[in-house]
């Protein structure tokens, strides 16, 4: 089965200051990634996906980027956060939809706070 | 980004009621998910749904993909306080990036 680990757990960081969360997933290969931002009290919103090495779609306009420098690696970063960049921040791997066996994880997310 | 509507928003309920909720959407999806999240963590899995009109429990759970394959609902029945938590409905239409669209949430409150 997938595991999925993401770090750090919880980060405080300054306004303007750079970012970088970092998603590795075992147990499968060439997954599609996926990085989804949850503000407090809201549902997850997609900001970017993967489907390759080098191969990042964003959803959403934003002062974030991603990249996929291998094949289990999903890294999310910013040159300079905003306030408005807080949030709790979620990798996962594309669902594995079978009838009897169906995975759909989650990594342990990044509440990101920026002050 | 698109988000599915979701209702109710929040619901207090009494220990042992049964609990309705339910997910719209104006896209088709193929695949519906039900989702679990506890306080700090990410959401958990509760029942994934194939094919319109299908219905499917996983204990307590009860869920239903809609015939227009726009809707879906999560029943919960005698519930317990370990249902505390917000429930997300998702919506998935496979293909080469199989992105997942979530509801708006429902946070669920339980009175003993």
């Amino acid at each position: 089965s997938q595991t999925i680990h993401q770090w750090p757990a919880t980060l405080v960081q300054p306004v303007g200051s750079p970012l970088s969360l970092e998603c590795t997933v075992e147990g499968t290969s060439n997954p599609n990634l996926y990085w989804y931002r949850q503000a407090a009290g809201r549902g997850l919103q997609l900001l970017f996906y993967s489907v390759g090495i080098g191969q990042i779609s964003s959803e959403v306009p934003q002062n974030l980027s991603a990249s996929r420098p291998q094949d289990r690696q999903f890294i999310l970063s910013s040159k300079k956060l905003l306030l408005s960049d807080s949030g709790f921040y979620l990798c996962a791997p594309a669902p594995r939809l079978l009838r009897d066996e169906t995975e759909a994880f989650f990594g342990q997310g990044t509440r990101l706070t920026v002050v | 980004g698109q988000q599915l509507n979701q209702s109710p928003q929040s619901m207090f309920i009494q220990e042992g009621e049964d609990v309705s909720m339910n997910c719209t959407s104006s896209s088709i999806f193929n695949t519906w998910l039900w989702y679990k999240q506890d306080p700090g963590e990410g959401p958990v899995l509760l029942i994934a749904l194939y094919k319109a009109g299908e219905l499917t429990s996983n204990g307590r759970l009860t869920a239903q993909f809609g015939i227009t394959r726009k809707d879906s609902f999560l029943n919960i029945s005698a519930s317990i306080p370990s249902d505390v938590g917000i429930y997300f409905c998702a919506g998935l239409y496979t293909g080469t990036a199989s992105k997942l669209t979530f509801g708006t949430g429902t946070r669920l409150q339980v009175t003993l």
